[in-house]
């Protein structure tokens, strides 16, 4: 059975920091790998997606990576806001679009 | 103009009651999924529909049925509905394959009685 795990399950953090959030899968074969924001009540948004040959993401503050051969991708949000406090989801479309349970970021003005 | 919209956003319903949840996508996808979200948050995927083909997540029981009368829409049904079904149930779309990210709906929170 394939995984995915995310780490760590909860994180704060103030205002401006740079911070990482980790994904980590154990399917060798991985093609793509999906990141998402879940804000409370609310749908998930795509924020970046990433096929293997591309290796890495950007869009705005956020850069995302894939490594395979690690088996992990890790999500880095650049000079973090308020705004940006969510629970941050990855997932493999391949793998029957298979989630990690999360990572839910606070970030303190 | 929301691209993945679903109704209702809750339903409160009495075990085994049968309810049915609409999800439309205006963005001209081809492919629609339906998810469930459990009380730990963690996503599962139940169905994904493509050009009139049905692939089910083997654990979702055949109480619950995907019905598309269109390429914009695919609706949920649940027949005899129970206790263990309360959960978030989301929608989403792409186009084509797995390389395409996915759009979600805001979710429909299912209570059941």
């Amino acid at each position: 059975k394939q995984e995915v795990t995310q780490i760590p399950a909860a994180l704060s953090v103030p205002e401006g920091e740079n911070l990482v959030l980790n994904c980590s899968f154990t399917d060798s074969a991985i093609y793509n790998l999906q990141w998402f924001r879940q804000d409370p009540g609310k749908g998930l948004t795509s924020l970046l997606l990433i096929q293997s040959s591309q290796r890495e993401q950007t869009s705005g503050r956020l850069n995302a990576s894939l490594d395979k051969s690690s088996g992990r991708s890790t999500l880095y949000i650049a000079a973090s806001q308020p705004g940006d406090s969510a629970t941050y989801l990855c997932a493999e479309p391949d793998n029957d679009m298979r989630f990690g349970a999360g990572t839910r970021l606070t970030v303190k003005p | 103009d929301t691209a993945v919209s679903q109704t209702p956003k809750y339903l409160v319903t009495q075990m085994g009651n049968d309810k049915s949840i609409k999800c439309e996508q205006n963005l001209g996808h081809d492919t629609m999924y339906w998810y469930k979200q459990d009380s730990k948050k963690f996503l599962k995927i139940m169905f994904s529909y493509n050009n009139k083909e049905l692939i089910i997540n083997e654990t979702v029981p055949n109480r619950f049925s995907p019905k598309s009368p269109d390429k914009a829409h695919l609706n949920l049904h649940i027949n005899s509905l129970e206790l263990g079904d309360s959960a978030v149930y989301f929608c989403a779309s792409s186009q084509g394959a797995s390389n395409q990210p996915q759009h979600f709906g805001d979710g429909t929170r299912l209570s059941i009685l």
